[in-house]
């Protein structure tokens, strides 16, 4: 059974705007990663946060976790049209990871 | 430029007939892993080898078989296809715990 489950789905919003995504799980966790999928390629690493971490920065990505409510979300801001993809998230146990189906985020210009 | 490479890229096959995904990396991680990616499924664990000589499976390994014989190749083969392993499959590979995935450009294959 999938352990992550990202919401939305679907995501449409316009150039500058700000793209919030989120992921539940259901077991504890090592750490949850948030990944990046353009259209017919590999996927690509955006964020790692430990489950002793509660937020983390990179760049225009922000990236929460709270282990209580077993959620993350991952917010882009100032989204371009270059960030349109599928965003997955994956949870870890230190060993294997499990990913949920991702959201597609379209950016429109 | 260091990195996984996949072979094919695409392929068309007749069912019963066997096939080998190649995955090869050049980055001496440890850790190697094949996924299947199927829409609105997202990535689900195939098989993976913490080690050169180790392999463990995953959460769909029925019907796939792995070896992982040095620390570079981690070849993934159906040795009978079938249609509902239709699919776009990704090697990936990862350099110890709390550390990143780093992806190949997978293999879109097809079972006629």
């Amino acid at each position: 059974s999938q352990q992550g489950e990202e919401d939305p789905q679907a995501l449409s919003i316009q150039e500058g705007e700000n793209a919030t995504m989120n992921c539940s799980y259901k077991t504890s966790i090592n750490n949850l990663q948030w990944y990046r999928q353009n259209s017919g390629r590999g996927l690509v690493h955006l964020i790692l946060i430990r489950s002793n971490e509660r937020e983390k920065h990179s760049g225009r990505l922000r990236v929460t976790l709270d282990t209580s409510k077993k959620s993350s979300s991952l917010l882009i801001t100032a989204s371009r049209a270059a960030d349109t993809a599928s965003y997955f998230c994956a949870t870890s146990n230190g060993q294997n990871f499990v990913f949920g189906p991702g959201t597609r985020l379209s950016v429109l210009p | 430029i260091a990195g996984i490479t996949q072979a094919p890229t695409s392929q068309i096959l007749a069912a019963g007939r066997r096939m080998t995904l190649r995955c090869t990396q050049d980055m001496r991680h440890n850790a190697m892993y094949w996924y299947r990616q199927d829409l609105g499924l997202g990535l689900r664990l195939i098989h993976y080898s913490n080690t050169a000589g180790t392999t463990g499976k995953g959460e769909v390994p029925d019907g796939y078989s792995v070896s992982r014989a040095n620390t570079d190749d981690f070849p993934l083969t159906l040795a009978s296809a079938v249609p509902s392993q239709t699919s776009v499959y990704f090697c990936a590979t990862r350099d110890g715990l709390n550390q990143p995935q780093h992806f190949g450009d997978g293999t879109r294959l097809s079972i006629l």
